[in-house]
């Protein structure tokens, strides 16, 4: 129940075009979803993040889409360029002050062909 | 977003030392700092959860005397690998927790390469 299931594991995908990366939670008392984009060598970076009041969030080319009663939620990239190839992340998070704990997805490795 | 430094990058270390790393909250005060963990192609997994002044809270299967942590303040923490052995060998990352109503974001260092001889 504290899973968080992401797939793709793997993905490919042509310069310009949409990368799709989903994710499914069981419980519903997670309240915030961020993504998170990871290089090789490096730490997570926080890409783009929604809370369930909301269904969908767009920064630039980045969108998280979000259904609650499907308790599933995705990122969407729009034209994908080659500097976007990297792991990324999905995340679940719940709690109170001081006791927030995210779940992560099992990661999915984006490479974007030029 | 905000930034995290983590310390050293990289450390390469014998059997049996200890190895220290800082992970440093450098633009914003940190409610909360965690630990992971990552191995080659896996995701994240969360050691320790330390909140400022008070005793960090391990995860199931994590050893509390092997991996210690300190929070001294709200923009320190430290994680001391004692004893290191070859299979503590792993990519430690640190993140630095900030609280907003209702939920808290996550800000990660760049993390810490550690290779036991």
């Amino acid at each position: 129940q504290q899973q968080v299931k992401q797939s793709p594991q793997s993905l490919i995908v042509q310069k310009g075009g949409i990368s799709i990366i989903n994710c499914a939670y069981e419980n519903t008392a997670f309240d915030y979803f961020p993504w998170y984009q990871q290089f090789p060598g490096k730490g997570p970076a926080l890409l783009i993040a929604i809370r369930p009041d909301v269904s969908e969030k767009k920064e630039g080319r980045f969108t998280i889409s979000f259904n609650k009663s499907a308790k599933q939620f995705s990122l969407h990239i729009m034209d994908s360029q080659p500097g976007d190839s990297a792991t990324y992340f999905c995340a679940a998070s719940m709690g109170t002050s001081g006791t927030y704990k995210y779940i992560f997805g099992t990661g999915t490795r984006l490479k974007v062909l030029a | 977003g905000a930034v995290v430094s983590q310390h050293p990058s990289r450390v390469i270390c014998k059997s049996g030392t200890s190895v220290k790393i800082e992970c440093r909250s450098l633009d914003f005060q940190a409610t909360t700092m965690f630990w992971y963990r990552q191995f080659p192609k896996q995701s994240l997994m969360l050691m320790a959860t330390s909140n400022e002044g008070s005793k960090a809270t391990y995860e199931q299967g994590v050893e509390k005397d092997k991996f210690l942590i300190n929070h001294a303040s709200l923009t320190l923490s430290t994680l001391t690998v004692t004893s290191a052995h070859p299979e503590d060998s792993s990519f430690y990352i640190c993140s630095a927790g900030r609280d907003l109503p209702s939920y808290n974001e996550q800000f990660f260092g760049p993390g810490t390469r550690l290779t036991v001889l």
